[in-house]
């Protein structure tokens, strides 16, 4: 059973479109995040969620909206997209916040053209 | 906010060896440090943490050791394997925002 499971695993588009990317966890975990994975492998987290309230938004340009219908799921969907936001894009859930380990899914590589 | 350093960034070691990753951090409050492992096309999975009130934890072939004083901790590999290539990342937990501080990985290479 995938615990952290996001979908697409790829994604290929133009610049100025708009695409998401969804997060499903079945850990029964009431913590999610976003994380950006650039090119050179470094690690950055964009939001963080707790039971469905936004806690954490790091400076993140606001065509990145995340949305969360319930505890189980965090989807990002991305307006206007730009070149600079070609990455690997990981979705992860914790028990709680602080020290509570990640589950990671195993991300949605983006490439825009 | 929180830094987090570390080094090496690539790391090429022989079947049997050790290997060490070292990371070194900027905030003292800081008071959990988790080690993750990621396989290429995989996400990051945690391997190994410790508590600031450890200043050594081991686990079969892994170990970390915690220096507060130095601000800095490590993570041991020994009798490497060739499965244990990946990237290593080291964490700091902000003392602030209860989210994990990220270094900038190492990627570890293990030749039979």
């Amino acid at each position: 059973d995938t615990a952290v499971s996001q979908t697409p695993k790829y994604l290929v588009t133009q610049m100025g479109n708009d695409k998401s990317i969804k997060c499903e966890q079945n850990l029964g975990h009431d913590t999610m995040y976003w994380y950006k994975q650039d090119s050179k492998k470094f690690l950055k987290i964009m939001f963080s969620y707790n039971n469905k309230e936004l806690i954490i938004n790091e400076t993140v340009p606001n065509r990145f909206s995340p949305k969360s219908p319930d505890k189980a799921h965090l989807n990002l969907h991305i307006n206007s997209l730009e070149l600079g936001d070609s990455a690997v894009y990981f979705c992860a859930s914790s028990q709680a916040r602080g020290e509570s380990p990640l589950h990671f899914g195993n991300g949605t590589r983006l490439t825009v053209t | 906010g929180e830094n987090v350093e570390q080094h090496p960034s690539t790391l090429s070691v022989q079947e049997g060896d050790s290997a060490v990753i070292k990371c070194t951090y900027s905030d003292s409050a800081s008071n959990y440090f988790p080690w993750y492992k990621q396989e290429l096309g995989k996400g990051p999975q945690l391997i190994i943490d410790i508590r600031s009130n450890v200043g050594e934890k081991k686990d079969q072939r892994i170990a970390v050791t915690l220096n507060k004083t130095a601000k800095h901790f490590s993570l041991h590999i020994t009798e490497t394997q060739p499965e244990d290539s990946a990237v290593y990342f080291c964490a700091v937990l902000n003392s602030g925002y209860s989210t994990l501080t990220f270094g900038k990985g190492t990627m570890l290479l293990v030749s039979p």
